[in-house]
C-alpha cells in the first residue's frame, strides 16, 4: 500500500484564518481526495484532485472556501479558508489508482479545531 | 442522490460474542469497500467485494456481497478487544466511495 504523510498532524487556528493541509504520497496515484470527518461521524468527500485541472467539488462544497492545489501526480493541498468553528474536523486525503485500482488507503489526517 | 446506510449505529458485545453489521445503498455499486477506523486513528482498509454474491473471509472476519450489489454486511465471529472500532462500508458508484455512518463496536471482557 501507499505511505501517505499530511502536514500538519493537528492545528489550533483562529477564526477567519486559513490553513493549507498538505498531501504526499511516496509513489505516483492516479486519483487524490480530500474527505472531511467531523466528530464521531463519517467521511464526506470534499473534493476530487485532478492533477494540472481543477478539482471537482462534491455538492456543498466550493472552490471558493476549499481552494485544492494537484500539481503532480503525488502531491495535494486544500485549504480551508476564512474558517469558522464548524470548519473544525478531521481532514483526510486518499489516495487510489494505479497499483491500487479502486481501493483508498488514507492518509493520517489532520485535526483542526478553529476557535 | 447516493446514499449508503449502515446499522447499527453502536453495539456493545461481550468478547467472544459475535458482530454483525450491515451495509444497504440506494443504488447498485459497482463494488463496496470496508474499512475499520480505530479510536483516534484514520480509516484503514480491509477489503474490497466486486462480484454479485460474492463472499471473503479474513480470519475471524466474513464480509458478504449481495445478488443485487446493493447490500454488504461485515461478521466478526468471537469478538475480541481488538476489534474495537468504527467499521465503514464505503460503496463506489463511478470515481467517488459514499461512506456509510459506520458501526462503532465496543467489547468488553
Amino acid at each position: 500500500s501507499a505511505v501517505i504523510s499530511q502536514k500538519p498532524s493537528r492545528d489550533i487556528c483562529q477564526r477567519g484564518t486559513s490553513l493549507t493541509i498538505q498531501c504526499q504520497v511516496d509513489s505516483q496515484v492516479t486519483m487524490m481526495f480530500w474527505y472531511r470527518q467531523q466528530p464521531g461521524q463519517s467521511l464526506t468527500l470534499i473534493a476530487t484532485a485532478n492533477q494540472g485541472s481543477e478539482a471537482t467539488y462534491e455538492s456543498g462544497f466550493v472552490i471558493d472556501k476549499f481552494p485544492i492545489s494537484r500539481p503532480n501526480l503525488t502531491f495535494s493541498t486544500l485549504t480551508v479558508s476564512n474558517m469558522s468553528p464548524e470548519d473544525s474536523s478531521i481532514y483526510l486525503c486518499s489516495v487510489a489508482g494505479t497499483a491500487f485500482k479502486e481501493t483508498q488507503y488514507f492518509g493520517p489526517g489532520t485535526r483542526l479545531l478553529v476557535l | 442522490g447516493q446514499q449508503v446506510m449502515q446499522i447499527p449505529q453502536y453495539q456493545h458485545v461481550q468478547e467472544g460474542e459475535d458482530f454483525t453489521t450491515y451495509c444497504n445503498s440506494s443504488t447498485t455499486l459497482s463494488n463496496i469497500q470496508w474499512y475499520k477506523q480505530r479510536p483516534g486513528g484514520h480509516p484503514v482498509f480491509l477489503i474490497q467485494l466486486v462480484k454479485s454474491g460474492e463472499v471473503k473471509k479474513q480470519k475471524r472476519l466474513t464480509f458478504q456481497f449481495g445478488e443485487a450489489k446493493k447490500n454488504s454486511s461485515l461478521h466478526i465471529t468471537a469478538t475480541q478487544t481488538t476489534d474495537v472500532g468504527t467499521y465503514f462500508c464505503a460503496g463506489q458508484a463511478g470515481t467517488a466511495l459514499i461512506f456509510g455512518k459506520g458501526t462503532t463496536l465496543s467489547v468488553s471482557s
